[in-house]
């Protein structure tokens, strides 16, 4: 497509509940990051994708957060459990490459607003 | 770990004034060190990135510099406008995979 999408773009949950969100990236960007931004907190790393796999889950809060990308292209990021601290602004990205310094620009969707009750 | 600061967390400035944004970051180990936008309730929007071989980048009213031995990179506004309004981040690249924010300042132009 022609931006990077992401759905849904607001979901409120019960506390304890699983969430997936979705992550639709540029077509042909085989780069994928997940973001997460708090109120009043910069931008937290949670994974990044190359292709299919996942070089660095470094960022997984915890063992409630999973994600994976099929087909190099849509991915799907799991809460289970859902806890308040958890409420959040979660921001996928997408770029051509990710290696090295022709690291190519990242492109941002609008995020999804998670809110748990 | 590279941490990335951003002074101010907001600023107020009169229509027409030219305005600096300030970023600094701890590992000057960076391949590339980015400038976006955020609106309110929207995702970010890239506005420059400099590679850490560059000195500045220049995209219309809008000026990046880098200096990777002092671990700074200004951005810079002419003549700003109400439209300018938005929180801007920079971001440093600093492996293949992970960018690290600042949080931001918080543009506020007032006609």
């Amino acid at each position: 497509g022609a931006g990077v999408s992401q759905s849904p773009s607001n979901k409120v949950t019960e506390k304890g509940k699983d969430v997936e969100l979705r992550c639709d990236p540029i077509s042909g960007h085989t780069a994928l990051y997940w973001y997460r931004q708090s109120l009043g907190q910069g931008l937290e790393f949670l994974i990044y994708f190359q292709g299919n796999s996942a070089p660095d889950k470094s960022g997984l809060p915890s063992d409630r957060f999973s994600a994976e990308r099929t087909g190099g292209s849509v991915s799907t990021l799991t809460i289970q459990r859902t806890q308040q601290e958890d409420s959040a602004v979660y921001l996928c990205a997408s770029s051509l490459a990710a290696r090295g310094a022709g690291a190519n620009v990242l492109t941002f969707g609008a995020g999804s607003r998670l809110t748990v009750l | 770990k590279q941490e990335v600061t951003q002074i101010p967390a907001a600023l107020s400035v009169p229509e027409g004034e030219n305005l600096v944004l300030n970023c600094s970051f701890t590992d000057s180990a960076i391949y590339n060190l980015q400038w976006f936008r955020q609106d309110p309730g929207k995702g970010l929007t890239s506005l420059l990135l400099i590679q850490s071989s560059q000195r500045e980048q220049t995209s219309g009213r809008l000026n990046a510099s880098l200096d990777k031995s002092s671990g700074r990179s200004t951005l810079y506004i002419a003549a700003s406008q109400p439209g300018d309004s938005a929180t801007y981040l920079c971001a440093a690249q600093t492996g293949a995979n992970n960018l690290f924010f600042g949080t931001g300042t918080r543009l506020t132009v007032i006609p």
